[in-house]
């Protein structure tokens, strides 16, 4: 049963600093590997998606890499924001229906 | 360019009570849908998804259905709320498993 684990949960930081959010899964065999963000009371935003062959993604000042053999991922995040402040969560696809298994989330906060 | 729709946002049911939330997707066919709760404390769990009109598959035995009435309609109900139905429901889309999945705005559901 693939499980999914996110570390920390909570983490405060420095507006301007670079930061790393984690992200592991027990099961390698999985399609894809999507992070979104998730604001208070909101719906989740998704901001990148990683394709089991690819090593890492970018958008912007957001960086993913999936090392799918160790069970990894990785959210890098530069020079935070303010604005940058939300939950973050990693999701995982085994299944050839696309369903998501998620891991708990990292409630981030940037302060100014 | 695809949106993806719920209503109503928030709802406010008494214990034995029915239910019936609306998804509706825009600006593209076939899609595989999906329906997510998110409880206070907990992370999100898939309760049904769709591959097609008619064809619905459950997750976690409950007193919730689903049905598909339409290529681009997700609806979840229930006969009798019990006071564990509240929490967040997130309906979402893709268009297979390959790409990403995107979430709707939510309905948050208090039963009382």
């Amino acid at each position: 049963k693939q499980e999914v684990t996110q570390i920390p949960a909570a983490l405060s930081v420095p507006e301007g600093e670079n930061l790393v959010l984690n992200c592991s899964f027990t099961d390698s065999a999985i399609y894809n590997l999507q992070w979104f963000r998730q604001d208070p009371g909101k719906g989740l935003t998704s901001l990148l998606l990683i394709q089991s062959s690819q090593r890492e993604q970018t958008s912007g000042r957001l960086n993913a890499s999936l090392d799918k053999s160790s069970g990894r991922s990785t959210l890098y995040i530069a020079a935070s924001q303010p604005g940058d402040s939300a939950t973050y969560l990693c999701a995982v696809v085994t299944g050839n229906t696309g369903k998501l298994i998620f891991g708990q989330g990292t409630t981030l906060q940037v302060k100014p | 360019s695809q949106t993806i729709h719920q209503w109503p946002a928030t709802l406010v049911q008494p214990v034995g009570s029915p239910l019936s939330l609306e998804c509706t997707v825009e600006g593209t066919s076939n899609p595989n849908l999906y329906w997510y709760r998110q409880a206070a404390g907990r992370g999100l769990q898939l309760l049904f998804y769709s591959v097609g009109i008619g064809q619905i598959s459950s997750e976690v035995p409950q007193n919730l259905s689903a049905s598909r009435p339409q290529d681009r309609q997700f609806i979840l109900s229930s006969k009798k709320l019990l006071l564990s139905d509240s929490g967040f429901y997130l309906c979402a889309w893709r268009r297979d498993t390959l790409n990403e999945q995107y979430f709707g705005p939510g309905t948050r559901l208090t039963v009382t």
